[in-house]
């Protein structure tokens, strides 16, 4: 059981907009930043979104990554089939001292 | 370029033991901390260990605690994860990555699959 909890999966047709979400606890994303990684089939995963927001070079600006509280979203819009993927949240736990990452979403654009 | 190549990965059996590397180039090595995370084969990421640029600050798993120890040679551009006594459990591909302070991991190597199986 992961520390982070995300949905096992979200689907959307291409083109349109999907959000991921991932909930935790005043000890992890309450007061930690949180990033967000895309993990393609067969290869390493990708940073997508760093410090709950900002985007690393190259990362297009379909992607998004906002924080509330104890939670975070991840927004990906005009959706296209190679954005078919994995996608895991990740942060710092200050109580368990530890990275911790959300159980992984699959998304699927139909 | 950045560039993060792990090896030593192979087939143990359990209670054994086994070493993995992680060459790095492209950037200065000694500045940045590094990570190990591993994925078991149709699952979900799970942190191992960290070890700061100047080995001061590790951090492990309790998975692995006791059982893991995570070491660098700055001088030979390298992280390594020595492993012991390792169970079933422990298969998994095994990242090497560089962390991108203060929580973001911005290079993962290829992986390098540890198979724990009598």
């Amino acid at each position: 059981q992961s520390v982070l909890t995300q949905p096992p999966s979200v689907s959307a047709a291409p083109g349109q907009k999907v959000t991921i979400s991932c909930s935790g606890s005043s000890s992890n994303i309450g007061n930690n930043y949180i990033s967000w990684y895309q993990q393609l089939p067969g290869t390493a995963p990708k940073l997508l979104i760093y410090d709950n927001s900002k985007r690393p070079s190259g990362i297009p600006d379909r992607f998004s990554g906002s924080k509330s509280g104890t939670s975070a979203t991840l927004g990906i819009t005009g959706l296209q089939t190679g954005d078919e993927a994995d996608y895991y949240c990740e942060t710092w736990d200050s109580s368990l001292s530890a990275w911790v990452f959300g159980g992984g979403t699959k998304l699927t654009v139909l | 370029e950045v560039q993060l190549v792990e090896s030593g990965g192979g087939l143990v059996k359990p209670g054994g033991s086994l070493r993995l590397s992680c060459a790095a180039s492209g950037f200065i090595f000694s500045n940045y901390n590094m990570n190990w995370v591993r994925q078991t084969p149709g699952k979900g990421l799970e942190w191992v260990a960290s070890l700061s640029g100047s080995s001061t600050n590790i951090y492990y798993a309790d998975s692995v605690k006791g059982r893991f120890t995570v070491s660098r040679d700055n001088a030979k551009n390298s992280l390594y994860l020595q492993m012991n006594s390792l169970r079933v459990e422990d298969t998994a591909v095994y990242y090497c990555a560089r962390i991108l302070p203060p929580a973001a991991i911005d290079y993962w190597g290829q992986g390098s699959l540890v198979t724990v199986s009598s």
